[in-house]
């Protein structure tokens, strides 16, 4: 069984400063997604980045960046030039390949400060 | 991102009655339905998962009886929360997956169920 972990329950950064989440998560699959969601007040799920396990190149998205340490089982984000809007609740998560759920990790409240 | 519809995005009923929740693919074919509930200030918890044309799967300790999953087509699955009691207060949250979402899950805007 998959498990995800995110051991920040809340974070907070300056308005435009960098801020980094973590994430470590636990497989026995080889070929796997990891996953980046944001929610905001509005509590719609919005994905935020993408990484496939097979995939060694860290994937970036604008201002949002992962770091993918796969041997070390970590998945953490990095948000660069931090907004207001991107205060949110942050979600880690992990799919295995195929048409198979989503396990999620507690989540992160991520608090800028203007 | 593909598009998922979620309706109603709120509802209060009286305890006792029944809800039903509409969640509509509306770019792509959804072979299989998540169906997530969110309690505040917590992160989402699968309660059953749905294939197109077959009976949902639960997650341990969900009502199968009680929340009533039909996904007959591949653009729309419903949720029915049956004689719904304050403890069934929570966010719902659906997301469909098919192959054309390239391994991506999205999901719908949610609904706030209050039963009083």
């Amino acid at each position: 069984a998959q498990t995800v972990t995110q051991s920040q329950p809340e974070m907070s950064v300056q308005e435009a400063e960098t801020v980094t989440l973590s994430c470590t998560y636990d497989t026995s699959e080889s070929d796997y997604y990891l996953f980046w969601y944001k929610q905001p007040p509005s509590r719609q799920m919005i994905l935020v980045i993408r990484q496939e396990a097979y995939k060694q190149q860290n994937a970036t998205e604008n201002r949002f960046s992962v770091n993918f340490q796969k041997a070390a089982k970590s998945f953490s984000l990095k948000i660069s030039d931090s907004q207001l809007g991107d205060a949110a609740m942050y979600f880690c998560a992990c799919k295995i390949q195929g048409a198979q759920k989503l396990v999620f990790g507690q989540g992160t409240r991520l608090t800028i400060n203007p | 991102g593909a598009v998922v519809s979620q309706h109603p995005s709120w509802v209060i009923c009286k305890s006792g009655t029944s809800v039903k929740i509409e969640c509509r693919s509306l770019d792509f074919q959804a072979t299989t339905m998540f169906w997530y509930r969110q309690f505040p200030k917590q992160s989402l918890m699968l309660m059953a998962t749905s294939n197109e044309g077959s009976k949902a799967t639960y997650e341990q300790g969900v009502e199968k009886d009680k929340f009533l999953i039909n996904h007959a087509s591949l653009t729309l699955s419903t949720l029915t929360v049956t004689s719904a009691h304050p403890e069934d207060s929570s966010f719902y949250i659906c997301s469909p997956y098919g192959g054309a979402t390239n391994e991506k899950l999205f999901f719908g805007s949610g609904t706030q169920l209050s039963v009083l």
